[in-house]
């Protein structure tokens, strides 16, 4: 069965500066990855997702994220942190089988200094 | 452009009581979830269904019952509430049978139960 780790529960970061946030997955193939985005009270929006080629893929909100086979890690950065990016950011791993579950980590909230 | 619309959107039950949550697509999915969001674990995958009059259990299907009867509405029942059972409940669904578009997500519904 699959598994995603997010490591980092809370992280605090100034507007302005960089982040990245850290996503190891357990599974026995070639991952779906995904990135989702929650802002409060909402659902939950897909930033980006990988599931073959390129490596370093480009998502919404100038998000990006690299597939590292060798470390099971789908990490996501963002170069400059603007204070709307505050939200909890979910990891995803999907299964290639019917019913497509995706399975999630525990999130991590991002909160934004000014 | 509704998308996935989840009734209602909040609801307070006393322990014992039973309810349903409506889950309605428009986007012609076949594939739709119901997940539940407890803080720090994450969405956990309650049951799924890969097409019209089709369910499956996810991780964590006990106390809940659902039904697909119409292709467009994945209905979730809890015949029995419990306050176990207080969380955020989303429903997604998709349209691929790889699951790489990933999952649209309704704004969900807030549940406590007393």
């Amino acid at each position: 069965a699959q598994s995603v780790t997010q490591p980092d529960i809370h992280i605090t970061v100034s507007e302005g500066a960089s982040l990245e946030l850290r996503c190891n997955y357990s599974y026995g193939a070639t991952p779906y990855l995904f990135w989702y985005v929650q802002s409060p009270g909402q659902g939950l929006q897909l930033l980006l997702k990988y599931f073959s080629g390129d490596t370093l893929v480009q998502g919404i909100k100038g998000f990006e994220a690299e597939f590292k086979r060798s470390q099971s890690s789908f990490n996501l950065r963002k170069p400059s942190v603007h204070w709307s990016d505050a939200a909890e950011y979910f990891c995803a791993v999907g299964a290639r089988a019917a019913g497509n579950k995706l399975t999630f980590g525990g999130g991590t909230r991002v909160l934004v200094k000014p | 452009n509704a998308g996935v619309t989840q009734t209602p959107k909040f609801r307070v039950l006393k322990t014992g009581q039973s309810m349903t949550l409506l889950c309605a697509q428009d986007m012609n999915h076949e594939y739709m979830y119901w997940y539940r969001q407890d803080p720090g674990m994450g969405l956990r995958l309650i049951h799924y269904s890969v097409g019209e009059g089709t369910t499956a259990k996810g991780e964590v299907p006990d106390g809940y019952n659902v039904s697909r009867l119409k292709k467009q509405n994945f209905l979730l029942g809890l015949e029995s509430a419990a306050p176990s059972q207080t969380s955020v409940y989303f429903c997604a669904s998709t349209n691929t049978l790889q699951g790489d578009n990933g999952y649209t997500f309704g704004s969900g519904t807030r549940l406590t139960v007393v």
